[in-house]
């Protein structure tokens, strides 16, 4: 499987942008890529995906780069409750093989007041 | 709409027992999927059902199975505990499997192995 890389930790203030990167160097043309995050006690919850565009839901953006190999999370404006682990995953949706999330580390995000 | 469902949320088992987990998927998914969190090993899959049928694996021990039951709710069980199955056990379901896209996780079950 392709594999992501995070940053361990990142830090941001309540109600700025937020940013958080995630590498992936050898992404195939059918990965999917996925954001979950992950908040203290609770399973992880669902982000947003996207392929090559970019994407908007009510959560968060997600940017992606042209040649693929990097994407970017984006919380417009953080809130004490953004306060999770945020994990990037690369899922092949052509192969239902693979369909299962594999998690690396992730990035765990801290909101200060 | 209800999410999904694990029963218990938190147990303590003796090494050398076995236990089971129950997972109530939102309605209307077919797939269900089990996963274990420790603090070094992270997030690992362990199986995924649809339809009754194991259609995926991952890396565990033949001690770890599931099953699907025909309204789609799960179980997993680990028989022959050891302390390192100490863990929380997160089950997710999703629609149909064919897109797949959106996985919903429960907040699973935590057990601790004596």
């Amino acid at each position: 499987d392709a594999k992501t890389t995070q940053p361990n930790s990142m830090e941001s203030n309540e109600e700025e942008p937020v940013h958080l990167p995630c590498n992936h160097s050898t992404i195939s043309g059918t990965d999917y890529i996925h954001w979950y995050r992950q908040l203290p006690s609770q399973g992880p919850e669902y982000v947003i995906h996207g392929l090559t565009s970019n994407v908007n839901n009510r959560m968060a953006s997600l940017a992606i780069a042209e040649d693929r190999k990097s994407s970017t999370l984006i919380l417009h404006r953080a809130t004490l409750r953004d306060a999770a682990v945020y994990y990037c995953i690369l899922r092949d949706e052509e192969d239902t093989g693979r369909r299962a999330l594999t998690f690396g580390s992730g990035t765990r995000l801290q909101v200060q007041p | 709409k209800a999410g999904v469902t694990q029963t218990p949320r938190y147990l303590i088992k003796t090494r050398g027992q076995q236990v089971t987990l129950s997972c109530s998927p939102i309605s209307g998914h077919r797939s269900v999927s089990w996963y274990q969190q420790t603090p070094g090993q992270g997030l690992q899959f362990l199986f995924e059902y649809f339809s009754e049928t194991q259609r995926n694996k991952g890396n565990f021990p033949g001690r770890f199975s599931g099953r699907q039951f025909s309204n789609s709710r799960s179980e997993m069980n680990v028989s022959t505990l050891e302390l390192g199955d100490s863990a929380l056990y997160l089950c997710a379901s999703s629609p149909t499997g064919l897109e797949g896209n959106t996985i919903y996780f429960g907040e699973g079950s935590w057990l601790t192995v004596v």
